[in-house]
């Protein structure tokens, strides 16, 4: 089983500043690697899939990268819309699809 | 567009059985797998199971290997999942969530349906 591990675990940050998320995969997994964004009470919502590419309707702000082991999400300029958990999923190799643990976002 | 329904989820005692549905609609249910991913209370997200597009394949989460059957009625665009066995751990909002093909991200959820296993 691939193990996702995510840091920090929670982030604290102000509006308009720039924000980098970390996963890390026990085994390579490609570029196999999706990011989801969930706020409290509801469904997750796919931000990034293929490591780099944005979903339909995401805005250019969010951004991912990396290959292999060691993935980032970056926003480049926090909105008041953006707090939530953060989380990492593999598809590589599977089963499972694991995730990792979370990163909440919250805003100052 | 795209929706995705789950239903059936409640309170249910310790070692009985309750079935969720995932109702589906705005593209060809028969082309894509789907996967239920569910959500304990204030904790991640642990994946499920996943059954392919034809219905061919099914991947269980070990912690529910046996306990648990996916199965799919491509004539009513729904998704099942059986829950047999309940146990209190089983207790979480569970997701339907689409995923073209084993290799590929989750790009749809539905807004989930809470399970609630009583001991």
């Amino acid at each position: 089983e691939i193990v996702m591990t995510q840091s920090p675990a929670t982030l604290s940050v102000s509006p308009g500043e720039r924000l980098t998320l970390s996963c890390r995969a026990s085994q390579s997994v490609s570029i196999n690697l999706a990011w989801y964004q969930q706020k409290p009470g509801q469904a997750p919502r796919l931000l990034i899939y293929g490591a780099s590419t944005r979903a339909t309707g995401i805005p250019d702000r969010f951004s991912g990268s990396g290959s292999g082991t060691e993935f980032t999400l970056t926003i480049s300029s926090l909105q008041s819309e953006d707090f939530g958990v953060y989380y990492c999923q593999q598809f590589n190799s599977w089963p499972p699809w694991t995730f990792g643990q979370g990163t909440k976002v919250e805003i100052k | 567009q795209v929706q995705l329904a789950e239903s059936g989820g409640g309170v249910v005692q310790s070692g009985r059985s309750l079935r969720l549905s995932c109702v589906v609609s705005g593209f060809t249910f028969s082309s894509y797998g789907m996967h239920w991913v569910r959500q304990a209370p204030g904790k991640g997200l642990e994946w499920v199971t996943f059954i392919w597009f034809d219905g061919s394949k099914q991947y269980y989460a070990e912690s529910v290997k046996g306990r648990f059957t996916v199965s799919r009625d491509d004539s009513k665009n729904t998704l099942y999942l059986q829950m047999d066995g309940l146990r209190a751990e089983d207790t979480a909002v569970y997701y339907c969530a689409r995923g073209r093909l084993a290799r590929s991200h989750f790009d749809y959820w539905g807004q989930g349906t809470l399970v609630t296993v009583s001991s």
